[in-house]
């Protein structure tokens, strides 16, 4: 089984621009998750996606959101990007079940905010 | 609130060494499931174990153990005969059961394991 996809994997985008991320997800997965990862605050989770629906969310600015497809394949955007916005974005999928499933992570999109 | 804690920033070790990598965690669920993951240098982490909150039993696969205690909310997780391919970051997770699918990861800061030759 291929694993989580993410695209593109490295991004250099200049302040207040926007950027528009891509995961696509384990086959038979309906759940995916985003999170950032940076050196001073590690790694945090942005928000869930199932079916089509965010499902849960985590304390980020409203400059991030996302979608998800009907094929579960999922997008992230951030707008007017800052330059903390410099990250690690990972996405994993999982089954999607009520409980908290393994998530499966992809192997990330390096974005750089000059 | 959650939260997960990963004292040691970084262990080195030489090969061959046994070497554990401490967790300590916070909730006010009595359901929860927590989680260790490794990421190499390329970045993807990479899934080792999965554990929720009412099964304490002590698990080992292959080099790889864990020690889950309820009493003293840690899920240390022991290498044994560390090998220079186990050099990663580690990080420890956390996710509780709100009923309505899961809330999201709560990592730890991770801890650098350098096992040298």
């Amino acid at each position: 089984k291929a694993g989580v996809t993410q695209t593109p994997r490295y991004l250099i985008k200049t302040r207040g621009q926007q950027v528009t991320l891509s995961c696509s997800p384990i086959s038979g997965h309906r759940s995916v998750s985003w999170y950032q990862q940076t050196p001073g605050q590690g790694l945090q989770f942005l928000f869930e996606y199932f079916s089509e629906t965010q499902r849960n969310k985590g304390n980020f600015p409203g400059r991030f959101s996302g979608r998800q497809f009907s094929n579960s394949r999922s997008e992230m955007n951030v707008s007017t990007l800052e330059l903390g916005d410099s990250a690690l974005y990972l996405c994993a999928s999982s089954l999607g079940t009520s409980l908290p499933d393994t998530q499966y992570f992809g192997p990330g999109t390096r974005l750089t905010v000059l | 609130a959650q939260k997960v804690t990963q004292a040691q920033t970084e262990i080195s070790v030489v090969e061959k060494e046994d070497v554990t990598l401490d967790c300590v965690y916070e909730t006010r669920d009595t359901t929860y499931y927590l989680f260790w993951y490794k990421q190499p240098p390329s970045g993807e982490l990479v899934f080792l174990i999965r554990r929720n909150s009412f099964d304490e039993q002590n698990e080992i696969s292959g080099r790889y153990s864990w020690n889950f205690q309820k009493s003293t909310s840690s899920f240390n997780f022991t290498i044994t005969a560390s090998q220079v391919v186990d050099s990663a970051v580690y990080f420890c997770a956390l996710s509780e059961y709100s009923g309505g699918g899961a809330d999201g990861l709560t990592f730890g800061k991770g801890t650098h394991l350098i096992i040298q030759p």
